[in-house]
């Protein structure tokens, strides 16, 4: 069946650096890729996403990037503060997702 | 707006009860979707409905789940009867009209079946 992998599981960075999450989808129908954040306790919260026709969109210290033909898509968040620390989820798909199975990001003040 | 609004928070139950959790979109979308978050399966849809109307229901795990959405601004998902592996929390999402396919989450079911 249609999946999503997202890659690493965990990741942990200090406070100021940067830190990139990556996933590839495999249905070629997918034209929605959206990102969200989800800390403890609460639901999933969408941060950031884009659509097919672009290839990169950024929105203040976050950017996605997507690559159609390699099927690929990644999540960058510079400079890195405490409270980006989170599980972060990729999906992807059109009216309905398929999800990623999530990284959690630890930043280290 | 209020965001999509989901009861109870929190739901302990004994096996073989009969579970109902609720849902209110955002007011003026007309797509909602139930999903379910475990540790070992991650973020699964359940179901989907555009207009009231169940879309696209091949996510729903067994006969013991149902769903109803009786108007634009209420769902309901079903257990009939619980079973300890239904433990998990259940989301419940919703999207606007239009070509909208950014998709709002609540906050939240965490139900335990014991």
């Amino acid at each position: 069946g249609e999946n999503v992998e997202q890659h690493p599981s965990t990741l942990s960075v200090q406070e100021g650096d940067s830190a990139v999450i990556k996933c590839t989808y495999s249905d070629s129908a997918s034209n929605y890729f959206p990102w969200y954040k989800q800390e403890l306790g609460k639901g999933p919260q969408l941060i950031i996403d884009i659509r097919s026709n672009v290839g990169e969109k950024k929105d203040q210290r976050i950017a996605v990037t997507l690559n159609k033909t390699a099927k690929h898509f990644s999540l960058h968040i510079t400079e890195t503060q405490p409270e980006d620390s989170a599980v972060y989820f990729c999906a992807a798909g059109t009216y309905k997702y398929i999800f990623g199975t999530g990284t959690r990001l630890k930043v280290l003040a | 707006d209020a965001g999509v609004i989901q009861s109870p928070r929190h739901e302990v139950t004994e096996m073989g009860q009969e579970v109902t959790l609720r849902c209110k979109p955002i007011s003026g979308h007309n797509s909602l979707f139930w999903y379910r978050q475990t540790m070992m399966r991650g973020l699964e849809l359940l179901i989907y409905f555009n207009n009231n109307v169940p879309i696209d229901d091949s996510g729903m795990p067994e006969d013991r789940f149902s769903a109803k959405m009786p108007n634009a601004s209420f769902s309901t998902l079903k257990i009939q009867p619980s079973e300890p592996r239904d433990s998990a929390v259940y989301f419940c999402a919703s999207s606007g009209s239009g070509g909208e396919l950014e998709q709002y989450f609540g906050p939240g079911t965490r139900l335990t079946v014991t």
